[in-house]
């Protein structure tokens, strides 16, 4: 396995402007979840696919904010006119509905917003 | 509502000493239980975690944590540090129903820094 990863690592953008992410679970890997880190906090559950139906979503996951994963393989995570509060870590993981669920993180896309 | 509360923000221990970092969480059900580390700018990588059984778990790196289901507590141990060891440490419970996403709660985390 090579990893979950993910695209781009920073982003720097100005308020309004749309910013999509993407993340490219483990091979085979079919449940992905989106989590938001904001400096200083643990981690906030955004969204979770299993395969490519999105089957949940957290009330901190606003209009401005959609995700999708097309064919159960990579997920985007779009921001439409982004502000300044959505500054933060977004961080990607993987599992397989299998057995004892186990989550594994790539790298996360760190956005500032201006 | 599950929750996790890591009482300690920061914690600072001198190279070699022992440690203890503290995680309580609050779930109805039996938990699955993890912690986590994260370097600066970086991802989340796991130690160890518990599912069922031994409450006393092994994960890498030579940590160790311990679920006492009394005290709703996963404590995170580890005999002797390294300086390579500072980090944030969080604590996460996730669900333990099969057919359901496993969304994890995260604590705010511990920030540890080793002295040499």
């Amino acid at each position: 396995d090579t990893g979950v990863s993910q695209d781009p690592r920073h982003k720097i953008t100005k308020r309004g402007q749309n910013v999509t992410f993407r993340c490219d679970p483990i091979s085979e890997h079919n449940r992905l979840y989106w989590y938001r880190q904001t400096l200083g906090q643990g981690p906030e559950f955004l969204t979770y696919f299993q395969n490519e139906a999105q089957l949940e979503k957290s009330r901190l996951l606003s209009d401005r904010f959609s995700a999708e994963r097309p064919k159960g393989s990579f997920s985007t995570l779009e921001i439409q006119r982004t502000e300044q509060g959505d500054s933060a870590m977004y961080l990607c993981a993987s599992s397989t509905r299998q057995g004892q669920e186990t989550q594994y993180f790539g790298p996360g896309t760190r956005l500032l917003v201006l | 509502a599950q929750s996790v509360t890591q009482p300690d923000i920061h914690i600072t221990v001198s190279e070699g000493a022992s440690l203890e970092l503290r995680c309580n969480y609050s779930y109805g059900a039996t938990p699955y239980l993890f912690w986590y580390v994260q370097s600066p700018g970086q991802g989340l990588q796991l130690l160890l975690k518990y599912f069922s059984g031994d409450t006393l778990v092994q994960g890498i790196k030579g940590f160790e944590a311990e679920f006492k289901r009394s005290q709703s507590s996963f404590n995170l141990r580890k005999p002797s540090v390294h300086w390579s060891d500072a980090a944030e440490y969080f604590c996460a419970v996730g669900a333990s129903w099969f057919n359901a996403g496993n969304m994890l709660t995260f604590g705010g985390g511990t920030r540890l820094m080793v002295k040499p």
